[in-house]
């Protein structure tokens, strides 16, 4: 298997624009987790899902932030408008219910926004 | 609430044996991971403890004991590849609740 796969790696944009990050979770792993990383804040969760379903979005920090499922192989996180404090690491991971919980990283993509 | 505490940053030898700790506070238990992140990269998995106890993998151990809330990982034989951050993460529901990490910076 690939492993969590995620794209972009880097992004660089300017504020105010939108952002879309994807991710590709492994096969048959029916729950994907949205995580930001800082210096600052460390690893936060901000959305996960089960089996497509959103369950838990209490850490998206605001309306800005949107992530969609539409399929058990693709999600997808939008920041629109994008602003400077929002540059991070953006990771996805992705578990299976029945094999202990371990979650799976992506590489992660690295947001700046100027 | 859910509160986990490590230390942020630790030194050790190449070839000692380091000692990273975990505490936390947590309404329900449902096990605890640590993972290793190297700088730029993604956590992987370490260890999972969800018994009390020590649960042993090659130079890598886990410990835990619920009723203290305290979690620790046991690094030896100590190698310059192990200098990376590692992170405790309690497990509630199918969350992880992460710790904020502690670097540990290894020595020649």
């Amino acid at each position: 298997d690939a492993g969590v796969i995620q794209s972009p790696r880097h992004e660089v944009t300017e504020m105010g624009q939108e952002v879309t990050l994807r991710c590709k979770p492994i096969s048959g792993h029916d729950y994907l987790f949205w995580y930001r990383q800082t210096m600052m804040r460390g690893l936060e969760l901000l959305i996960y899902f089960n089996n497509n379903v959103p369950i838990d979005d209490s850490g998206m920090p605001e309306d800005r932030f949107s992530a969609k499922m539409p399929n058990a192989s693709f999600s997808t996180l939008k920041i629109q408008p994008s602003e400077p404090r929002d540059s991070a690491v953006y990771f996805c991971a992705s578990s299976f219910t029945q094999a202990g919980n371990e979650q799976f990283f992506g590489p992660g993509t690295r947001l700046t926004v100027l | 609430g859910q509160n986990i505490d490590q230390p942020t940053e630790m030194t050790a030898t190449e070839g000692a044996i380091v000692q990273i700790n975990c505490t936390y506070q947590t309404s329900g238990f449902n096990g605890l991971f640590w993972y290793q992140q190297h700088a730029g990269e993604a956590p992987t998995f370490l260890s999972y403890n969800v018994l009390d106890g020590l649960e042993e993998k090659g130079r890598f151990s886990s410990f835990l004991s619920r009723s203290k809330g305290y979690s620790y990982l046991l690094l030896k034989e100590l190698q310059m590849k192990d200098s990376a951050s590692y992170l405790c993460a309690l497990k509630s529901n199918y969350q992880l609740i992460w710790g904020a990490g502690t670097k540990l910076i290894i020595k020649p």
